[in-house]
């Protein structure tokens, strides 16, 4: 597996539910990212870790709760959704800013929620 | 109230022309400003940078141009091809810790090129 992967890709599942979301990038990287596309709405970021630590949690319902055991793996933990939470979540990471030069953002292809 | 706006949902263009994808910014704080272009069904890729000191970069068909005074950046395309087709983001950046971004990015634009 090469870049960042992104599974499952396709999710139903009823307000009831607890699902999880699971990303992992293969690339060397420092800091992991959610982000939560809506129709008709830009990519908003939702979470951010850097060295497995929380840096940005960006105004987020308690009903998503991130995790990310070491630098390569990061999850999203779903429960008690809202149908208004459908949406695409899409994960990236970085390598972090080296010297000052912008930080490119790699995306996994997003898992496409939908809640019922 | 959107920080990175793209007016144009979308843009047709014939094969060999010029694209022109337009994106404008309020915050006059963002330091770098980014393209990001998108397939159906697939992550958006990163393509294009340019550093909020710079009003110019280029990379192959790719020429990115910054207007800092009218807050405002385009990405050029020349020559468009077919392949091109995808949904363009713009996206600025601003720090959340010493090492890592914050992207805010705009809604997109859809390019259609057509032969």
């Amino acid at each position: 597996e090469t870049g960042v992967t992104q599974t499952p890709r396709h999710l139903v599942m009823g307000m009831t539910n607890k699902k999880s979301l699971k990303c992992e990038q293969h690339l060397g990287h420092n800091a992991m990212y959610w982000y939560k596309q809506s129709a008709k709405k830009p990519l908003e970021l939702m979470f951010v870790y850097n060295f497995k630590e929380q840096t940005e949690n960006n105004s987020v319902p308690s009903r998503f709760s991130p995790e990310c055991p070491n630098s390569s793996h990061l999850f999203l933990h779903l429960h008690t959704l809202q149908p208004e939470d459908s949406a695409l979540y899409l994960c990236a990471s970085s390598q972090g800013r080296l010297g000052g030069s912008v930080d490119e953002q790699y995306f996994g292809p997003g898992t496409r929620l939908t809640v019922t | 109230d959107q920080q990175v706006k793209q007016n144009s949902p979308s843009l047709s263009v014939q094969e060999g022309r010029i694209s022109i994808l337009n994106c404008d910014y309020t915050n006059s704080m963002f330091d770098y400003f980014l393209w990001y272009k998108k397939y159906p069904a697939e992550g958006p890729t990163f393509l294009i940078s340019i550093s909020s000191i710079k009003d110019k970069n280029e990379d192959g068909r790719f020429t990115v141009f910054l207007n800092k005074s009218a807050k405002h950046l385009s990405l050029h395309i020349v020559p468009s091809q077919p392949g091109d087709s995808a949904v363009y983001f713009c996206a600025a950046s601003t720090h959340v810790s010493y090492n890592t971004d914050k992207l805010i990015f705009g809604t997109g634009t859809r390019l259609q090129v057509f032969p």
